[in-house]
């Protein structure tokens, strides 16, 4: 099946520091990418939708000046949180499809940030 | 968007079926309906996916009536290893309709008892 992976699994940073999330699809092309972030004992909330080489469409809410994402081939996108603080800390999730028929997201295994 | 409900939580017992339904009354006429599965401080699993009637792969049954206004999830004997959150989402991954933008609902989280 379709892999998706995500560096680092975790991280734990000092409050003001960025940190940067890498998705990579390791076996098929990624037309798009979503990026998620669950807290504790919640579901997962979109954040943004990303496509390959165009901007990345966010959701409402979500300031893309402080969660930066770039998808600049189809094989990867990064997520990075700017001058982060101790809210920001929670489990970012990746996903990744294509778009040939009826397409399944294939998730990442997460990264959690804590920001200290 | 077709927004979902399921059950908070439910409880079972191993070698036991448990079935999960999601209500989706507003459904559209190119949505799917896809089931993840979550453990803790992982990305979630796809189980299944449907359009209409009755859907089985290795793991799950889906069953989903000719209204399409619900689905139920199927798990034949679970096992303490199915304990996990479980989550329902409607939507067209076809991307026909426009942009394909899956949304979580709260999920259900199963609790497989010994």
């Amino acid at each position: 099946g379709a892999v998706v992976s995500q560096h680092p699994s975790w991280v734990i940073c000092k409050s003001g520091t960025s940190v940067k999330i890498e998705c990579r699809s390791l076996d098929f092309q990624a037309t798009t990418m979503f990026w998620y972030r669950q807290f504790p004992k919640q579901s997962l909330m979109l954040m943004a939708t990303s496509n390959e080489g165009s901007k990345a469409t966010y959701e409402q809410g979500v300031e893309k000046d402080k969660f930066l994402i770039n998808h600049a081939s189809l094989t990867l996108s990064t997520l990075t949180v700017t001058s982060a603080h101790p809210e920001d800390s929670s489990f970012y999730i990746c996903s990744a499809s294509w778009r040939e028929g009826l397409n399944e997201q294939f998730f990442g295994p997460g990264t959690r940030l804590t920001v200290l | 968007l077709a927004k979902t409900t399921q059950p908070i939580s439910m409880d079972s017992y191993e070698g036991q079926e448990v079935n999960i339904t999601c209500s989706h009354n507003n459904i559209a006429t190119n949505d799917y309906i896809t089931w993840y599965q979550q453990f803790p401080s992982q990305g979630p699993r796809f189980i299944i996916q449907g359009y209409k009637t009755k859907v089985t792969n290795e793991v799950a049954s889906l069953f989903i009536p000719a209204d399409r206004k619900s689905s139920t999830l199927s798990l034949p004997r679970v096992s303490l290893s199915d304990t996990a959150v479980y989550y329902c989402l409607v939507g067209d991954p076809t991307g026909a309709g426009g942009s394909y933008i899956p949304t979580f609902g709260r999920g259900t989280s199963l609790i497989v008892h010994p």
